[in-house]
């Protein structure tokens, strides 16, 4: 059973730039928050979706925003890249009736440039 | 603003020494804390999600205690292996819509 799947695995974008990044959850999940990794520090939630809905979101700018496909698959999409936004970009998955625990994708390492 | 501290920020252990980390969070609108262990390269793994005061859970040497009253938890792992070298981090939930609040993490090197 595959856990979760995130694409690309690395990625170097120009400053000004857009990105875009996928994630796919945990078979039997329905749940998919993305969190920030900076260097030196923990994960920092960005925001969770649920039924295709944005449902809470973290202290981040409006130019990070994301969707979630029927398929519970996810985007993250970061807009105007700025060279503070490098970092690894975690995909997180659980299901419904919430059992608490998550399970993590490896990451999308963004270097901005 | 929520905070949550882990410390010690890393340690360096010989093979066979056990150890101890600290994980400090609010104590006020406390839902779960959560402990995931992440290797270099690889995904967190969940290691435990705890929810209630005085909660104890164990994995093999593995094991961890909450006190949401005081709003800290300990994770302990006996006889220490190079395996087990790794990021361990804990995550403290405010309520169940899933939001987790991260630690920076312990940093744990096992020397043979």
């Amino acid at each position: 059973d595959a856990g979760v799947t995130q694409s690309p695995t690395h990625l170097i974008k120009t400053r000004g730039q857009q990105v875009t990044l996928r994630c796919s959850p945990k078979s039997g999940h329905d749940t998919v928050s993305w969190y920030q990794q900076a260097l030196g520090q923990g994960p920092q939630f960005i925001f969770q979706y649920y039924e295709e809905e944005e449902r809470q979101r973290g202290n981040f700018p409006d130019r990070f925003s994301g969707h979630q496909f029927p398929n519970y698959s996810s985007e993250l999409n970061v807009n105007a890249l700025l060279l503070g936004d490098s970092a690894l970009y975690l995909c997180a998955s659980r299901g419904t009736g919430f059992t608490y625990g998550y399970t993590f994708g490896s990451g999308t390492r963004l270097t901005v440039v | 603003i929520l905070n949550v501290e882990q410390s010690p920020q890393s340690l360096h252990v010989q093979e066979g020494d056990s150890t101890n980390f600290t994980c400090s969070f609010p104590s006020s609108n406390f839902y779960a804390l959560h402990w995931y262990r992440w290797e270099t390269a690889k995904s967190p793994e969940a290691l435990f999600v705890m929810t209630l005061n005085g909660d104890e859970k164990k994995k093999g040497r593995i094991s961890a205690t909450l006190n949401t009253k005081e709003g800290y938890s300990y994770l302990y792992i006996k006889g220490s292996q190079p395996e087990d070298s790794a990021t361990y981090l804990c995550a403290f939930g405010s309520s169940n819509t899933g939001k987790l609040i991260f630690g920076q993490g312990t940093t744990l090197q096992v020397k043979p």
